[in-house]
């Protein structure tokens, strides 16, 4: 079982509908939750950084991380062609730590 | 959020040949980078964590000898592929920590490596 299990998709969705992403993990001493997002070619972009548990929103992105049932999800409102690409969350031991990887999810919003 | 500049952006070299791919933080300091190796439609693979002023620590089963890492400074880490090979063709990506506590990371925009 990996540490980091997230659906690889692909998620299609039409314009203007939420997307809904998630990811589950094994580790409990998991305590960074990040969410990237990555274009084709292209390296992650920093999307949500979330300190143990709780909801975070930041635009149109809001992610939640709930710590006890060791699942994390971002969801993205009012979604946008522009948002097509691989979902990819990133969690982290400790600061300084390296991140452990979910497989990514590839989002298709289609016009 | 804070810049991480990897160059360079793709690479074609001959087997037998080195290639060195540099990492920069442009706007903060880096005591702490990572490199990382990416496979078409697959997820990141960190190979390396590098720390200026010291040898690097690499994952298991990355070759310490094949990969070299180099972070001399608080804003440059290098990636020199040794002697590489066609199976060395990859997507190659460097991040860097940032923030008080070191707790964000952020990526470079990859290297694209192809070895004939």
């Amino acid at each position: 079982q990996k540490e980091v299990e997230q659906d690889p998709g692909p998620l299609s969705v039409p314009e203007g509908a939420i997307v809904s992403l998630n990811c589950t993990y094994s580790n409990s001493a998991f305590q960074y939750f990040m969410w990237y997002r990555q274009y084709s070619r292209k390296g992650p972009e920093l999307l949500m950084y979330t300190y143990s548990s709780g909801n975070k929103e930041d635009g149109r992105f809001t992610a939640q991380v709930d710590k006890s049932s060791k699942y994390i999800s971002l969801f993205i409102r009012d979604s946008q062609p522009s948002d097509s690409a691989t979902y990819l969350c990133a969690l982290r031991v400790a600061a300084g730590n390296k991140l452990t990887f979910g497989g990514g999810t590839r989002v298709l919003v289609k016009p | 959020g804070a810049v991480v500049s990897q160059h360079p952006s793709w690479v074609i070299c001959k087997s037998g040949t080195s290639v060195k791919i540099e990492c920069r933080s442009l706007d903060f300091q880096a005591t702490t980078m990572f490199w990382y190796r990416q496979f078409p439609k697959q997820s990141l693979m960190l190979m390396a964590t590098s720390n200026e002023g010291s040898k690097a620590t690499y994952e298991q089963g990355v070759e310490k000898d094949k990969f070299l890492i180099n972070h001399a400074s608080l804003t440059l880490s290098t990636l020199t592929v040794t002697s590489a090979h066609p199976e060395d063709s990859s997507f190659y990506i460097c991040s860097a920590s940032h923030g008080a506590s070191n707790e964000k990371l952020f990526f470079g925009s990859g290297t694209q490596l192809s070895v004939l």
